[in-house]
């Protein structure tokens, strides 16, 4: 079955250094979303990505889709403590009629040291 | 506006016991709703999903079933919990058309004792 892969699995930073997530898909995707897990919270949606080589921007965050949309990555420039959180990235599973079902990595928890 | 209401939020039960818990939407009608479990605070994984009322589909064969009695309301449950069952259950429904997305019920924290 489909897979989605996360790395890394951990990121310790210090505050205002940057922090890059991947994800990877074992087949090729429609789209790709990321999501934002702050501790002992739900996951928020942040973003989708839907074409080959989209990059997109909020504030500090750049997410990007390879250009064989199976891939992506999430970057965070100059990264603050409100940062902190656990960042899933998450594609659409099987082929035809999805139904909107997701298949998420397993995420990378992300720890800013003040 | 939308929102998506889950509860409880902590459950602590023995093993053997039933389980339910219950998700609403409001603000929206005949969504696509899922059950996610995640374990040891990693990754989710999807265990049912239902598109209308009485429509469930399985993901992983389990412990748990599922039921939609109303448009809006998603129950998850278990005749006789197991250890395995511990977990943090996240229910979600699907927003669709230009800007696809799922949102999140605040999330049940189960712990089978």
């Amino acid at each position: 079955g489909q897979q989605v892969m996360q790395i890394p699995q951990y990121q310790h930073v210090q505050e205002g250094e940057d922090f890059t997530t991947y994800c990877n898909s074992s087949t090729t995707l429609s789209n790709i979303q990321w999501y934002k897990q702050r501790p002992g919270g739900h996951p928020v949606f942040l973003i989708q990505l839907v074409k080959s080589g989209e990059v997109k921007k909020q504030k500090r965050l750049t997410f990007q889709f390879g250009e064989a949309k199976k891939n992506s990555s999430l970057h965070i420039t100059a990264t603050q403590t409100t940062d902190v959180g656990t960042y899933f990235c998450a594609g659409p599973s099987g082929g035809g009629t999805s139904y909107g079902k997701l298949t998420f990595g397993q995420g990378t928890i992300l720890t800013v040291h003040p | 506006s939308q929102t998506i209401h889950q509860w409880p939020a902590t459950l602590v039960q023995p093993v053997g016991s039933p389980l339910s818990l219950e998700c609403t939407v409001e603000g929206t009608s005949n969504p696509n709703l899922y059950w996610y479990r995640q374990a040891a605070g990693r990754g989710l994984q999807l265990l049912f999903y239902s598109v209308g009322i009485g429509q469930i589909s399985s993901e992983v064969p389990q412990n748990l079933s599922a039921s939609r009695p109303q448009d809006r309301q998603f129950i998850l449950s278990s005749k006789k919990l197991l250890l395995s069952d511990s977990g943090f259950y996240l229910c979600a429904w699907r927003r669709t058309g230009a800007g696809e997305k799922l949102f999140f019920g605040s999330g049940t924290q189960l712990s089978v004792l």
